[in-house]
């Protein structure tokens, strides 16, 4: 079955350093949608990429889908305390629904 | 205001007992869906279901049941048969199925006493 896989599963980074997460798909995938977890919190959704080498940004957030449209990445530029939390990547394609990855839990150090 | 409720917040299961996670949401989303969160990792599929009286397992669907009468309600029932439910559970709803944006409750935390 499909399968989406997210690395890395930690990432610890001083408040101003960038951060990227990774998520790769078994298959190719018709969209992917990113989605953040604050701690205790539920997961809200950010975006949504559909085409092909799409790109989009959300102020400090730029999403990324790769051009076989089995790849994509989240990159965050100086980062702050306030972007602490879990972030999802989740795809749909072969599977009838989304399919999330395992997460990249972010830690931001003051 | 729209959303998604779930209830009760925490809830304590004793052994041998079955418990019922309330899920409803008033966006009149056909798609609801049940997710399993352990510490520290991702969302597994338990349920789902893409327009009333009828759901679909997920990918760990043993030992949990679902119901849908109603468009507004997905309740999750976890059986005795479910020997590790402690976890955090999560409902969520989109407008159609598959590709389409999910919107989550804020979640049910489960501990076995």
């Amino acid at each position: 079955g499909q399968q989406v896989m997210q690395i890395p599963q930690y990432q610890h980074v001083q408040e101003g350093e960038d951060f990227t997460t990774y998520c790769n798909s078994s298959t190719t995938l018709s969209n992917i949608q990113w989605y953040k977890q604050r701690p205790g919190g539920h997961p809200v959704f950010l975006i949504q990429l559909v085409k092909s080498g799409e790109v989009k940004k959300q102020k400090r957030l730029t999403f990324q889908f790769g051009e076989a449209k089995k790849n994509s990445s989240l990159h965050i530029t100086a980062t702050q305390t306030t972007d602490v939390g879990t972030y999802f990547c989740a795809g749909s394609g072969s599977a009838r629904q989304l399919t999330f990855g395992s997460g990249t839990q972010l830690t931001v150090l003051p | 205001d729209g959303g998604i409720t779930q209830s009760p917040k925490y809830l304590f299961r004793k052994e041998g007992q079955n418990v019922t996670l309330s899920c409803e949401q008033n966006l009149n989303h056909d798609a609801m869906y049940w997710y399993r969160q352990d510490p520290g990792q991702g969302l597994r599929l338990i349920y789902y279901s893409q327009i009333v009286n009828d759901f679909q397992k997920g990918d760990i669907a043993e030992g949990y049941s679902v119901s849908r009468e109603k468009k507004e309600s997905f309740p999750l029932t976890v059986t005795s048969a479910q020997k590790n439910p402690t976890a955090f559970y999560l409902c969520a709803s989109s407008i159609g199925g598959g590709k389409e944006t999910q919107y989550f409750g804020p979640g049910t935390r489960l501990l076995v006493l």
